[in-house]
This record gives C-alpha cells, sequence and structure tokens, in this order.
C-alpha cells in the first residue's frame, strides 16, 4: 500500500514568491492534514479536511496560505508570497478519523527555504 | 485547550542502556495518546498509542508506554537502545473522535556507542 505522496520534497524560494505543495494521501482515508514543522519544534495543524471540507482551519495565515482539496483526495497548500518565517517543512498527513484510529500516516514533508 | 509538554530537549544515552522519555498532557477528559518517531529527512511514525484500556501499552521497536491518568503523563520507555534508536521522538494528544492531534516540542535521543 502507497503512503502519502509528497511533492516536492525541496524548495528554494525568494520572499515574495509563490510556492505550492502537493499531496496524495492514502487511498481511502477521509481526512488529510497540513501540519507546519519550524526547526527543533513539533508538528503544528495548519488545517484539517475531512472529505472536501476544511473542518479546522483556524491556525492557518489566510492572508497569505490557501488550501484545496478538491474531490477529497489530493490536496494543494500555496503560500503567495512567502516570507522568510515561512521556511519550515510542511508535512502533510492522512488518517481515517471515525473508525477510533487517531492514528496519523504522515508523508515525508516539503523542505521550504525561503531566501 | 489540548496541550504537550516534553521536558528533555535531548537526551543521551549508552548503547544497551534503559530509556525512558517524559511527556506531560493537558487535556480536559480521557485523551487520546501518541508516541511518534522521526528520522533525519522523514516524516513521523507512529510508535504506539492508547485510547482505553490497560494502561500499559506495546508498540513498535520494542518501545512501551505507561498513561498515569493521575500525574497526566504518558511516558516511553525501552529496555534496551539499538544504536539505530537514534532520532527525535514526538508526543501528540487529541480528543473526542482523534480528530485533531496536538504535538509536543519533541526530544532528541542520541545513543552512544
Amino acid at each position: 500500500e502507497a503512503g502519502v505522496v509528497q511533492s516536492p520534497r525541496y524548495k528554494i524560494i525568494e520572499k515574495k514568491q509563490p510556492v505550492a505543495f502537493w499531496c496524495n494521501p492514502i487511498s481511502g482515508h477521509n481526512t488529510l492534514y497540513w501540519y507546519r514543522q519550524n526547526l527543533g519544534q513539533g508538528p503544528e495543524l495548519l488545517i484539517r479536511y475531512e472529505n472536501e471540507e476544511a473542518v479546522d482551519d483556524s491556525q492557518l495565515p489566510k492572508d497569505r496560505f490557501s488550501a484545496e482539496r478538491l474531490k477529497g483526495v489530493d490536496s494543494t497548500l500555496k503560500i503567495q508570497p512567502a516570507e522568510l518565517g515561512d521556511s519550515a517543512v510542511y508535512l502533510c498527513a492522512s488518517s481515517l478519523v471515525g473508525m477510533n484510529t487517531g492514528e496519523l500516516f504522515f508523508g515525508e514533508g516539503s523542505r521550504l527555504t525561503v531566501l | 485547550a489540548q496541550s504537550v509538554t516534553q521536558p528533555d530537549i535531548h537526551i543521551t544515552v549508552s548503547e544497551g542502556a534503559s530509556l525512558e522519555l517524559r511527556c506531560n498532557y493537558s487535556y480536559g477528559a480521557t485523551p487520546y495518546l501518541f508516541w511518534y518517531v522521526q528520522s533525519p529527512g522523514q516524516g513521523l511514525q507512529l510508535l504506539l498509542k492508547y485510547f482505553s484500556g490497560d494502561t500499559l501499552v506495546q508498540g513498535i521497536k520494542g518501545f512501551e508506554a505507561e498513561f498515569k491518568r493521575s500525574q497526566s503523563s504518558f511516558n516511553l520507555r525501552k529496555p534496551s537502545v539499538h544504536w539505530s534508536d537514534a532520532a527525535e521522538y514526538f508526543c501528540a494528544v487529541a480528543g473526542t473522535n482523534a480528530g485533531k492531534s496536538t504535538f509536543g516540542d519533541g526530544t532528541t535521543l542520541t545513543v552512544k556507542p
């Protein structure tokens, strides 16, 4: 069974440029998460989708970040324009919430460096 | 609001020695608790989880953790550490339908030969 797939693995951009990250969750997982992990810290939730619906986006900086999950499968996270402080690893995870599992399956992450 | 504290930023143990990583959580009801491991450049992998029942849970790679409600703790243990256990370890808490996990800032484990 394929795991969570993310791309690109690494991205270096200059500030004020746009950037987009893509995530394909494990087949059948109804819930998808985007987390941001700053250096030396744990992952922090940006947005959580249940199927196509964003059920928790309270931590998403909506002035510059946007996300979508069309058709309830793969998802894209966009930053426009990027700032120096956005340098981090962006992790996508999926799960079968509602089945009393709660286990998150993570992709390898997309490391963003903003110069 | 739920939160997790991992008091130890960095721990060094000798190979073959025992290990205990501390985790304290804050949550108003019975939590779902998790330990994840992250190797350099990789995503997080679940080691073990607690939902209910036996407070001592077994996980992969010989790890175990004990849920202590009175202390709001969920410490991770391993009786004999291997060099391949060197990684970063994250404790996480979730509630209700386990929909949202909140992570601690992690503990980096170094294993001395």
